[in-house]
């Protein structure tokens, strides 16, 4: 998986949990991307980072907020987990804007 | 709103056969990307196509672009049973970031 770690793989939560999902990389790319997938959705980007403590909104941002302190790693946060949120989260590296995205192993999260 | 579609989004067929998925976008892009994505897995891409009338090929698949029909095709040829998954296409909305927008994904099933 290129160098990319997800954690936790799985996760289960109750509604109005904080939740954190880590992604760390080695391979330096400046590029880290946060996307969830859900059943007839395909892949949805959530939020993106182009550089430490450099990010922006995706198509579904709201209720999710990232950080990234260092090259390595990119978190997301769900303030207050909700059912729908419930989803397969993908971590993706790219090390240049054009070129092909690298995906991690992916977190499966349930909010009940 | 971006819209990628693809067609067929199941499909059943024989090895040996000969297929092609489509993947249209609304509105004016020149990179597409298409991934496979085995079941409970992460997407694994498979080719990166970046100005109009890219071609490219791996083996038994290989994927075109054509940016003023905003129409990419990946073509099948001998289908064989590995090459069974869930394939994606994506699109790239933004400039100075990478902003993929995905299709819903085609579940392809090849039968011996």
């Amino acid at each position: 998986d290129a160098g990319i770690t997800q954690s936790p793989r799985h996760k289960v939560t109750e509604t109005g949990t904080p939740v954190t999902l880590r992604c760390h990389q080695t391979e330096n790319h400046r590029y880290m991307y946060w996307y969830r997938q859900d059943p007839g959705h395909g892949l949805r980007l959530i939020h993106y980072s182009y550089g430490v403590k450099d990010t922006d909104k995706g198509e579904v941002s709201d209720g999710y907020s990232v950080s990234r302190s260092k090259t390595e790693d990119f978190l997301l946060t769900l303030e207050s987990a909700t059912s729908s949120q419930t989803s397969v989260y993908f971590c993706a590296i790219s090390e240049r804007l054009g070129e092909k995205l690298f995906f991690g192993s992916g977190t499966q999260l349930s909010v009940l | 709103e971006l819209k990628v579609e693809q067609n067929p989004l199941f499909l059943s067929m024989q090895e040996g056969k000969n297929y092609t998925i489509y993947c249209n976008y609304s509105t004016t892009s020149d990179r597409l990307y298409w991934y496979r994505q085995d079941p409970g897995k992460s997407l694994e891409s498979l080719f990166v196509l970046l100005s109009n009338g890219a071609v490219k090929q791996e083996g038994r698949l290989m994927a075109s672009l054509d940016t003023k029909a905003r129409l990419s095709t990946l073509h099948i040829t001998a289908a064989v049973h590995d090459l069974s998954a869930t394939y994606f296409c994506a699109v790239d909305i933004a400039q100075g970031a990478q902003k993929l927008v995905f299709g819903q994904g085609t579940r392809l099933t090849i039968n011996p």
